[in-house]
Parts: structure tokens; sequence; C-alpha cells
């Protein structure tokens, strides 16, 4: 079973806006992670937040946690072609498995 | 290429054949993982290994399914009298296990069955 969700489930905007996606997760968590996928690939590792941050940077991407309402939320700013892709979050809490979301699918128009 | 390296990226069987799958991590990462994900759903825990030891089975995993890991370093997968319903991507992911660290993923082996 799925941990939790993302939303929403597609996006489509123009390149140079910003793209966020969110997610929510049931249960506690030690940290949450954000993953890319491209068609038919595997996951590539964007950032990880624990669970006693609030708020993490990478490049262009920013992620948010708020541990109390059990979200997350990830920013990309100035969106690229190249960000096309499914987003997920992942969860690790007493589990010691990376738990995943069921994805936003991303679409950045040129 | 040190990344995690799975094989084959693509297997067609015909229902009630055996496949397996493989899976190379990164050399020095103690922790292995697999998943299974069907098409617009996310990465479906399966099963994983800390070293050679196999730790924690997921419910999915029915009897058909076994995986190896015998000397901590590949993994094997193995699906018996597959059914179409095993069609999906199966992903490999390992890691050096502390909290708080990423998984790295292989590009996966796209199983169908016919």
């Amino acid at each position: 079973s799925q941990q939790g969700e993302e939303d929403p489930q597609a996006l489509s905007i123009q390149e140079g806006e910003n793209a966020t996606m969110n997610c929510s997760y049931k249960t506690s968590i030690n940290n949450l992670q954000w993953y890319r996928q491209n068609s038919g690939r595997g996951l590539v590792h964007l950032i990880l937040i624990r669970s006693n941050e609030r708020e993490k940077h990478s490049g262009r991407l920013r992620v948010t946690l708020d541990t109390s309402k059990k979200s997350s939320s990830l920013l990309i700013t100035a969106s690229r072609a190249a960000d096309t892709a499914s987003y997920f979050c992942a969860t690790s809490g007493s589990a010691r498995q990376l738990t995943f979301g069921s994805g936003t699918q991303l679409t950045v128009l040129p | 290429d040190t990344g995690v390296s799975q094989d084959p990226r693509h297997k067609i069987t015909k229902r009630g054949q055996n496949v397996t799958f493989r899976c190379d991590p990164i050399s020095e990462h103690n922790r292995l993982y697999w998943y299974r994900q069907t098409l617009g759903q996310g990465p479906e825990f399966l099963t994983y290994f800390q070293n050679e030891a196999q730790l924690e089975k997921s419910r999915l995993l029915s009897d058909r399914f076994s995986a190896e890991r015998p000397k901590g370093s590949f993994s094997t997968l193995e699906i018996q009298r597959t059914e179409q319903g095993d069609s999906a991507m199966y992903l490999c992911a390992s890691t050096i296990w502390t909290e708080g660290t990423e998984a790295f993923f292989g590009q996966g082996t796209r199983l169908t069955v016919v």
C-alpha cells in the first residue's frame, strides 16, 4: 500500500513558470524525500528533508515539511522543458523502507 | 558505470513461465531493495536485504516470488508461474543505510507477461 498521495495527479505549465506539488502522508516519519522519474526510467533522488526541518533548498528546488499536517510540498522554480517527469514523495519512518506516493506527472511546455 | 545495474531491461514471457531478474547494487551499499511499479502508480515495496539477510517482505510478495542476495552483493528476484498481473516494472535500489540517506535506483526491468 502507498503511504501518501501527491496532489495534483497531473500538472501542466509553461516554461519559466513555477510548479508546486504537494504530498500528504499518514504515519510518523523520520524523513521525507522527493524523487523524479522520467518516462520508463528509474528514479532519481532530488532532495531529503528530515522531520525536524521545516524547509530546505537545493538549486531551483524548495521543499517544505509540516509534520503537524503530515504534508510536504515541492516547488520547482523557473521550470524548464527538461523538468517534465513524474515526481514522487517517499517517506521513511519506523519501517526501514521507503514508502512512495502515487506521484505527480509534470509537463512543462516550451 | 558505478550506478545500480539491472538485467535484463525488458523481458517478455508467456504466462506460466519462470523469470529471474538480477540487480547489481553500488558496491559499498549494504542495503538493497526491490520495488514493483505499475503504470501511473508509485513504486510498491516488495522486499529488502541488509547485506545477505532478507529482513522484510511485503505481503505483496506471494509465494511465487523469491529473492536472494547470496553474498551480500548482487541480488536476484525470481517469479515462478508468471501471471498477467505480474506485468510491471521491477525496480532495484541500494543505499548505505544510515538514517536519512538517499536510495539509488536502477533503470528497472520491465516485465510483460503474455
